[in-house]
């Protein structure tokens, strides 16, 4: 069955950091590029970083550039989203996805707020 | 960043009935690759999105045969063809072809 299981969301101060984990299974991770994409509350979804199979490009949207830094470990099937300099509208629930976007997970919440 | 655009953004549908749902791209969404990377994406209260179709007009596993999808260019559709309970929820169209990919706004199917 495939699985991608996130971990790591939580309750932060503006300007604080995260470090969000998605954990994957059924499938061979190498092969897919990998998302992240995040729900503001009562909002649509939003592409937030891609990264390539390898891991040798990835992609950001323009809010997040510079802060955020997505990275994955093949070894580990692992995705990871390195979050820096966090500020209240980043608040969201934030999911992992499969290329395409065709597998999400259930997501991880993660509150900005004094 | 291409913007996409759906209508109608509440959609009132008796069960066993039709329902279609349009989505118009802000640019052509033809990928150099020749692929078109345009979805429908079901989300039911509560849970994580889910895609139905995916490349214009490709059903996922498990996604009923009611559903359908349809267009090319800038216009694109989805249609159940006959409404079930279940059915109800924010669907929402994205494109993938350029990045940033984007969603559309979202159109909250309910039962009448």
């Amino acid at each position: 069955e495939v699985q991608l299981v996130e971990s790591g969301g939580g309750l932060v101060q503006p300007g604080g950091s995260l470090r969000l984990s998605c954990a994957v299974s059924g499938f061979t991770f190498s092969r897919y590029w990998m998302s992240w994409v995040r729900q503001a509350p009562g909002k649509g979804p939003e592409c937030v970083a891609n990264i390539k199979e390898d891991g040798s490009q990835t992609y950001y949207v323009d809010s997040v550039k510079g802060r955020f830094t997505i990275s994955r470990d093949n070894a580990k099937n692992s995705l990871y989203l390195q979050m820096n300099s966090l500020r209240a509208e980043d608040t969201a629930l934030y999911y992992c996805g499969r290329s395409g976007l065709g597998v999400w997970g259930q997501g991880t919440t993660v509150t900005v707020s004094s | 960043d291409v913007v996409m655009t759906q209508s109608p953004l509440s959609l009132p549908v008796t069960v066993g009935q039709p329902a279609s749902i349009s989505c118009r791209s802000s640019q052509g969404l033809v990928h150099s690759d020749g692929n078109t990377y345009f979805n429908w994406l079901q989300q039911r209260p509560g849970q994580s999105p889910r895609r139905l179709i995916y490349k214009v007009s490709n059903r996922d596993s498990g996604v009923p045969d009611r559903f359908s999808g349809s267009g090319s260019g800038t216009d694109f559709t989805l249609k159940i063809s006959r409404v079930e309970a279940e059915d109800v929820g924010v669907y929402y169209c994205m494109q993938g072809t350029d990045w940033p990919h984007t969603f559309g706004q979202g159109t909250k199917l309910e039962i009448k």
